[in-house]
């Protein structure tokens, strides 16, 4: 099955920079990877997702690129504030189709601290 | 439109106690899910649903018991509770037009 690796898991960056969270999948199948916000005793949420015939996504201070050949993708946070203040989970499934469901397969997620 | 919800928010129960979680959903979703989520694992699939009155194994599923007799509602069940199923438990609901999970607030089990 599905094997999901997400590094760092913890990240601290100074209000402003930039922060970047790499994810690796094994199951060259997959075909949509979406990336959730948990912030703490909240819900995960959905912030962005990319399918495989992109290489890169973005909407306002949130990008998402990937590499198919190399199995792996980034999120990446541009001018960090202390909302993004959070933990973030990559994953990675099959698009639901008639036949298939789309079973999500998460990566152990990465705290990240945006400090004043 | 209330998404999903979770009862109860929080549990605390003794080695071998049960108890049955409720999951609902208001978004005509075919698709549903329990996760767990422990420190420093993510989460973790124990049991999905694919439609009404049909249930499947997901990651974790030792320990756990299901049943989706509604469309709208999953529910999960503990038989006899264990310490190592301390954890805080999701459910997420999804349609068949999409990829997206939509999750509920949470439980926070903790077992003594």
């Amino acid at each position: 099955g599905e094997n999901v690796e997400q590094h760092p898991s913890t990240l601290s960056v100074q209000e402003g920079d930039s922060a970047v969270i790499k994810c690796t999948y094994s199951d060259s199948a997959s075909n949509y990877f979406p990336w959730y916000k948990q912030e703490l005793g909240k819900r995960p949420q959905l912030i962005i997702d990319i399918r495989s015939n992109v290489g890169e996504k973005k909407d306002q201070r949130i990008a998402v690129t990937l590499n198919k050949t190399a199995k792996h993708f980034s999120l990446h946070i541009t001018e960090t504030q202390p909302e993004d203040s959070a933990v973030y989970f990559c994953a990675a499934s099959n698009e639901v189709t008639t036949d298939s469901w789309g079973k999500l397969q998460f990566g152990a997620g990465t705290q990240v601290v945006v400090t004043p | 439109n209330a998404g999903v919800t979770q009862t109860p928010k929080f549990r605390v129960l003794k080695t071998g106690q049960s108890m049955t979680l409720l999951c609902a959903q208001d978004m005509n979703h075919e698709y549903m899910y329990w996760y767990r989520q422990d420190p420093g694992m993510g989460l973790r699939l124990i049991h999905y649903s694919v439609g009404e009155g049909t249930t499947a194994k997901g990651e974790v599923p030792d320990g756990y018991n299901v049943s989706r007799l509604k469309k709208q509602n999953f529910l999960l069940g503990l038989e006899s509770a264990a310490p190592s199923q301390t954890s805080v438990y999701f459910c997420a609901s999804s349609s068949i037009q999409g990829n997206e999970q939509y999750f509920g607030p949470g439980t926070r089990l903790t077992v003594t």
